[in-house]
């Protein structure tokens, strides 16, 4: 079965400008993870999303939000970007909510300059 | 919130030697502990995981333990090779989102 895909896989934007990210996680599974990765810092939990409705949010700023759809796929936004939003930005699917049994995608590698 | 701590950061061993790689978690309510092993610009990929309802689980060359009570737990790779060469990240989770340490670089030296 298809694994967890993520688009684009590299994006480079300009200080200020916005960007969707987009996630479709493995067919069945409800629940969609979003994770900034950068070196040093591991991965950041941005939030989760279980049939439709924002579960968990981390300490991120109001210019990270995210949606889930009826069909579970998933969309992160990032608005007014700045350098320091420059990261892999990673999603993870499971079948129930709570971090249990996580397959990530690929990642979208975001270049902000 | 869960906060995981993992060392070391860095970590070198001798091909055929054995790794060890160490968490603590600080919510005593976390349950679930996962290990990801993330090649080089690759996405991370669960390689074993443990509930709190049992100390030690094998995989082949791979171990995790768990001592709920210390509230730590440990990877141990055994007779490792050089495609165990990678970072490994340790997370824990009590039914919420998933906590991941800051990661371990192990290289398997030839």
């Amino acid at each position: 079965k298809a694994g967890v895909t993520q688009t684009p896989r590299y994006l480079i934007k300009t200080r200020g400008q916005q960007v969707t990210l987009s996630c479709s996680p493995i067919s069945g599974h409800r629940s969609v993870s979003w994770y900034q990765q950068t070196p040093g810092q591991g991965l950041q939990f941005l939030f989760e999303y279980f049939s439709e409705t924002q579960r968990n949010k981390g300490n991120f700023p109001g210019r990270f939000s995210g949606r889930q759809f009826s069909n579970s796929r998933s969309e992160m936004n990032v608005s007014t970007l700045e350098l320091g939003d420059s990261a892999l930005y990673l999603c993870a699917s499971s079948l129930h909510q709570g971090g249990g049994g996580y397959t990530f995608g690929s990642g979208t590698r975001l270049t902000v300059v | 919130g869960e906060n995981v701590e993992q060392h070391p950061s860095t970590l070198s061993v001798q091909e055929g030697d054995s790794a060890v790689i160490k968490c603590t978690y600080s919510d005593s309510a976390s349950n679930y502990f996962p290990w990801y092993k993330q090649e080089l610009g690759k996405r991370p990929q669960l390689i074993i995981d443990i509930r709190s309802n049992v100390g030690e689980k094998k995989d082949q060359r791979i171990a995790v333990t768990l001592n709920k009570t210390a509230k730590h737990f440990s990877l141990h790779i055994t007779e490792t090779q050089p495609e165990d060469s990678a970072v490994y990240f340790c997370a824990a989770s009590g039914n919420e989102k998933l906590t991941f340490g800051t990661g371990t670089r192990l290289t398997i030296i030839p």
